[in-house]
């Protein structure tokens, strides 16, 4: 079966402007995660779902992200009014559940200039 | 500080040698213990999970945890060309209702294996 896709891979926007990072994860996994890695960094926890309720967004940095799961399945995370210190490669991972082993997508590598 | 600390290395070794990588930690309620590998412009892959303290083996990879020193280490046998990934260390605590979602990374190690 297909593992995590995310898309685009990779997105450069200017400083300002609004993305939307895309995943999908692995069927039938109830649980979804958000990480960001900034550059010789390890993954960094953003926000987790369990179906469509998110349950913990603990980790977003500021107002400017948000991240949706509205139907349980494929997730989105918006960065409003990008700005330089967010580039980093965004990661989703999916899971069974909230205790299961946690497979990664490729990521998304977001440049703001 | 951070809650773990992993060295970046870089750390380059020939082929078939034995490979140390090792994670501090301080959170002491941090009771499973990962390793995944990275390898360049891709995801994180799961290597070895642990739960508390003990040894793991499994094929080449062995992962040892020692809560007392708050110390983990991954060792790789017969090391080969293919290994060559960034390894890193994540720990997690159980949550209320019983979860342990919440992964807290080190900042990888770049490791090399030269043929």
């Amino acid at each position: 079966g297909a593992g995590v896709s995310q898309s685009p891979r990779y997105k450069v926007a200017k400083r300002g402007q609004d993305v939307a990072l895309r995943c999908d994860p692995i069927s039938g996994h109830v649980s979804l995660f958000w990480y960001q890695q900034a550059l010789g960094q390890g993954p960094e926890f953003l926000t987790y779902f369990q179906n469509e309720a998110q349950l913990d967004k603990s980790g977003l940095p500021s107002d400017r992200f948000f991240a949706e799961r509205p139907e349980g399945s494929v997730s989105t995370l918006k960065i409003q009014r990008t700005q330089q210190e967010d580039s980093a490669v965004y990661l989703c991972a999916s899971s069974l559940s909230g205790v299961g082993t946690q497979y990664f997508g490729p990521g998304t590598r977001l440049l703001v200039l | 500080q951070k809650e773990v600390e992993q060295d970046p290395g870089p750390l380059s070794v020939p082929e078939g040698a034995i490979v140390s990588l090792n994670c501090t930690y301080s959170n002491s309620a941090f009771q499973y213990f990962m390793w995944y590998r990275q390898y360049s412009r891709k995801g994180p892959e799961l290597l070895m999970y642990t739960y508390s303290s003990g040894n793991k083996e499994d094929g080449r990879f062995t992962a040892q945890v020692d809560k007392s020193s708050k110390y983990i280490s991954l060792f790789i046998r017969d090391s080969q060309p293919s290994d060559s990934a960034t390894y890193l260390c994540a720990m997690s605590a159980e949550l209320d209702g019983g979860s342990n979602y919440k992964l807290t990374f080190g900042k990888g190690t770049l490791l090399t294996v030269n043929p």
